[in-house]
């Protein structure tokens, strides 16, 4: 079975500093997708940064940025710079095989000024 | 066009009646994909359509559930003698291609309460 885990239900940060949101992920397939997606208070979900498994290169974002750590099945996304707008709830999402993606619990992050 | 859109934005219901979700897409996607969020959960994939073929519906939780696509434009998501547990936010998302690994442009949902 396929699963993502998102441990933190709930983060902080100040604004300007730095936070990592973790995710592992529990997958049989040797290729697949890895996806982080922001849900801001307005309720509409946005991609913030994607991978695909068979790069070794981590993905960067403007101020995002993820640690994939393959063997580890590990996916965790680091924000710099932590700006008010980011507050929102944030999404780890697998797609492996077809067009099913699997959806982590989420985690809040709270940007304080 | 603009982006992904959703009605009703909100919709309360008395349990046992019918409800139906719209989707309208952003003109020119060819995939769809219907989720649902329980509060406090993840996304749960519901159903994909490609065009107006729906290729797996086993994610739709049951026989109450129904969806249809005309063409490659709006969907409809119904839900019929509704039970309080399909209380939740239904997310709409389209793609621009057939390919699943395309990014997802989601609508801002519909919050369905069932009393």
């Amino acid at each position: 079975a396929q699963t993502v885990t998102q441990s933190q239900p709930e983060m902080s940060v100040q604004e300007a500093e730095t936070v990592t949101l973790s995710c592992t992920y529990d997958t049989s397939e040797n290729n697949y997708y890895l996806f982080w997606y922001k849900q801001p208070p307005s309720r509409q979900m946005i991609l913030v940064i994607r991978q695909e498994a068979y790069k070794q290169q981590n993905a960067t974002e403007n101020r995002f940025s993820v640690n994939f750590q393959k063997a580890a099945k590990s996916f965790s996304l680091k924000i710099s710079d932590s700006q008010l707008g980011d507050t929102a709830m944030y999404f780890c999402a697998l797609l492996s095989g077809t067009y099913k993606y699997i959806f982590g619990t989420g985690t809040r992050l709270k940007v304080l000024a | 066009g603009a982006g992904v859109s959703q009605s009703p934005s909100n919709k309360v219901t008395e349990k046992g009646k019918d409800v139906e979700l719209r989707c309208d897409p952003i003109s020119g996607h060819t995939a769809l994909y219907w989720y649902r969020q329980r509060l406090g959960q993840g996304l749960e994939f519901l159903i994909y359509f490609q065009g107006n073929s729906a290729p797996d519906k086993s994610g739709l939780p049951s026989d109450r559930f129904s969806a249809e696509r005309t063409g490659e434009s709006v969907s409809t998501l119904t839900i019929q003698r509704t039970q309080q547990e399909d209380s939740a936010v239904y997310l709409c998302a389209s793609t621009p291609g057939y390919l699943s690994t395309d990014t997802q442009y989601f609508g801002p949902g519909t919050r369905l309460t069932v009393l």
